[in-house]
């Protein structure tokens, strides 16, 4: 139990489009999303909270016109990296909260490699 | 958030114990102590979770001294398998704040 899945796993484009990835809980309803990036070698950054219905939350430092998160349904946010460049070439991970588990536990998604060329 | 400290890299052999410490002299009292996996290229992976004394389950134990500035992820006979990086991290709260981890290397 506690699946997230991530799709697409490997993305490239071409500096200045867009790309739209998605996040799944599987086989339980995540009411908060987060999506962490990951350059190589560095840990995994928190980029913005999302929560089912309502706007995302986005930490310091990240720009919310340029990464466009939807959390349409219980089951699926998407991050969408507009206008991308290849300074956005990362490592996209999302997670859940699920309701039962561990206090604060997160299942994480696959990741997505995204290069932008 | 708490801040923690934990070493860069350690180094093992298929088959030894390896305990990593993490420092968490800043921990407050509602936070709880709680370990992720992580192997390339792929999403992190819960390991274990404690909030006192000792917490043991099919991959790891985890010891939390009575002051609780501290703790160590115990991960018993590693094998090559258990290569990763491993992350301690300290709160009460959903956001995660991750840091820099520790790099395991297990060697045949």
């Amino acid at each position: 139990g506690a699946v997230v899945s991530q799709h697409p796993s490997r993305v490239i484009c071409k500096s200045g489009t867009s790309v739209k990835i998605e996040c799944r809980s599987l086989d339980f309803q995540a009411t908060t999303m987060f999506w962490y990036r990951q350059f190589p070698k560095q840990s995994l950054m928190l980029m913005a909270t999302s929560n089912e219905g309502s706007k995302a939350t986005y930490e310091q430092g990240v720009e919310k016109d340029k990464f466009l998160i939807n959390h349409a349904s219980l089951t699926l946010s998407t991050l969408t990296v507009t206008s991308a460049h290849p300074e956005d070439s990362s490592f996209y991970i999302c997670s859940a909260r699920g309701a039962g588990g561990f206090p604060y536990e997160q299942y994480f998604g696959p990741g997505t490699r995204l290069t932008v060329t | 958030l708490a801040k923690t400290t934990q070493p860069i890299s350690m180094d093992s052999y298929e088959g030894q114990e390896v305990n990593i410490t993490c420092s968490h002299n800043n921990i407050a009292t509602n936070d709880y102590i709680t370990w992720y996996q992580q192997f390339p290229s792929q999403g992190p992976r819960f390991i274990i979770q404690g909030y006192k004394t000792k917490v043991t389950n099919e991959v790891a134990s985890l010891f939390i001294p009575a002051d609780r500035k501290s703790s160590t992820l115990s991960l018993p006979r590693v094998s090559l398998s258990d290569t990763a990086v491993y992350y301690c991290l300290v709160g009460d709260d959903y956001k995660l704040s991750f840091g820099a981890g520790t790099t395991v290397t297990v060697r045949a």
